[in-house]
């Protein structure tokens, strides 16, 4: 473990379900970040929070919905999501605006 | 808007030899370059951190070089092993103190044993 946790490992879901993604991490850090990785693609940034508030939606559909209830918690609520949606989600974490990232070993999401 | 390229996306080598994956960016202006490895369908895993003022980075194997005015950085691996088989990554985080690291898409290397 890398010292960011994040569960599940594996979820499929349906395009009417409701679910959440939670990450955890107790490096102390805090920075913590949501990416999605697709196949063939860069991993693309999907929201950034820095002492539990948002300083970063990089023009993410609204059926992602962060949550961060404190700097060692965060959450990602999905609703009606659709099969393109369907990717690898890595949660990350650094010790500010300028350090090294950790990231966790990430949800594997199918969408049907 | 920095771009990460990185050159070849895949490779595949004879166990044991010595090789260098390479990364290039468009804007210098970065605070420092990470690398990573990833293993199928897992997280990343960082390997080495160079900061804007550094030249490289040493850890065992792995030796990663960093020159910003021409915009590039290398990850040196020696002594190849099957172990070492994984998707590669670099990152380059930008100056100004805001976190938005640009990754690359990486390099997929193969070790034949």
């Amino acid at each position: 473990e890398t010292g960011v946790t994040q569960t599940p490992r594996h979820l499929v879901m349906g395009m009417t379900n409701k679910k959440s993604l939670k990450c955890e991490q107790h490096l102390g850090h805090n920075a913590m970040y949501w990416y999605k990785q697709s196949a063939k693609k860069p991993l693309e940034l999907m929201f950034v929070y820095n002492f539990k508030e948002q300083t970063e939606n990089n023009s993410v559909p609204s059926r992602f919905s962060p949550e961060c209830p404190n700097s060692s918690h965060l959450f990602l609520h999905l609703h009606t999501l659709q099969p393109e949606d369907s990717a690898l989600y890595l949660c990350a974490s650094s010790p500010g605006t300028a350090g090294s990232y950790t990231f966790g070993s990430g949800t594997r999401l199918t969408v049907v | 808007k920095q771009e990460v390229t990185q050159i070849p996306a895949a490779l595949s080598v004879p166990e044991g030899e010595n090789l260098v994956l390479n990364c290039s960016f468009t804007d210098s202006a970065i605070y420092n370059l990470q690398w990573f490895r990833q293993d199928p369908g897992k997280g990343l895993t960082s390997l080495l951190l160079i900061q804007s003022s550094q030249r490289e980075q040493t850890s065992g194997r792995l030796n990663a070089s960093l020159d910003k005015s021409s915009g590039r950085s290398t990850l040196y691996i020696a002594a190849s092993q099957p172990g070492d088989s994984a998707t590669y990554l670099c990152a380059a985080l930008p100056s100004g103190g805001y976190q938005k690291v640009t990754f690359g898409t990486g390099t997929k290397l193969q070790v034949i044993p």
